[in-house]
């Protein structure tokens, strides 16, 4: 059961470099969201997609930009890496956006960048 | 805002331990409560959960109440093992999902 598959596991990036993070989820989940994860501070919501076709900003959502692509993948971009953006970034789906729905977790991508 | 406010870790303890993890959710309305775990090195896990008050969640003898009239969702476990070691998080649903800042656990043999 792959459930919510993330690439790259890990990435080193110089600041001012541009990547995206891929996110697929197998569950035939509606909504879609992407979580940074910093020591202390738990997770934090950087977009979110509450179904195919709308995305939404979440709590820290400054230097990133979302593309929902289908259904299954949910990618996040960032256009001018900064050293504040390391992290560890966590895609996750749910059935749909309802508040009791629990929400189902990929590995994470850890980012560094220099 | 909604807030959770979870207990500080780090945490250890010995295996067949009690251990409790206190919990509390502030936010307009009364929010669903989950509990998640997170290994080493995986992304986080649900635990159990609690959709309205007096519920009880519970799961791999990890339980937790949905108190209603401080929001809180204590986590206890009455005898912990070293495979229990692992951070654990709770989160509370209003509009979206919340976390605390998580709580270290290891557990010694």
């Amino acid at each position: 059961n792959a459930g919510v598959t993330q690439t790259p596991k890990f990435q080193v990036l110089k600041t001012g470099q541009s990547m995206t993070l891929q996110c697929a989820q197998d569950m035939n989940h509606n909504s879609m969201y992407w979580y940074r994860q910093d020591p202390g501070m738990g997770l934090r919501l950087i977009y979110y997609s509450a179904s195919e076709g709308t995305t939404d900003k979440g709590e820290v959502p400054n230097g990133y930009n979302v593309s929902r692509l289908n259904k299954r993948e949910f990618s996040l971009r960032l256009e001018s890496a900064a050293p504040s953006q390391t992290s560890v970034y966590f895609c996750a789906s749910s059935e749909g956006p309802v508040r009791n729905q629990p929400q189902h977790f990929g590995d994470g991508t850890r980012l560094s960048i220099l | 805002g909604d807030s959770v406010t979870q207990m500080e870790g780090p945490v250890t303890l010995s295996e067949e331990a009690f251990l409790t993890i206190n919990c509390t959710y502030t936010a307009t309305g009364y929010p669903s409560l989950f509990w998640y775990v997170q290994y080493p090195g995986e992304g986080l896990q649900l635990l159990l959960k609690a959709t309205k008050a007096d519920d009880k969640g519970s799961n791999k003898g990890f339980e937790a109440t949905y108190r209603k009239e401080t929001t809180s969702f204590h986590l206890e476990k009455g005898s912990v093992q070293v495979s229990d070691s692992a951070v654990y998080f709770c989160a509370g649903s209003a509009r979206q999902l919340t976390f605390g800042s998580g709580t270290q656990l290891t557990v010694l043999p």
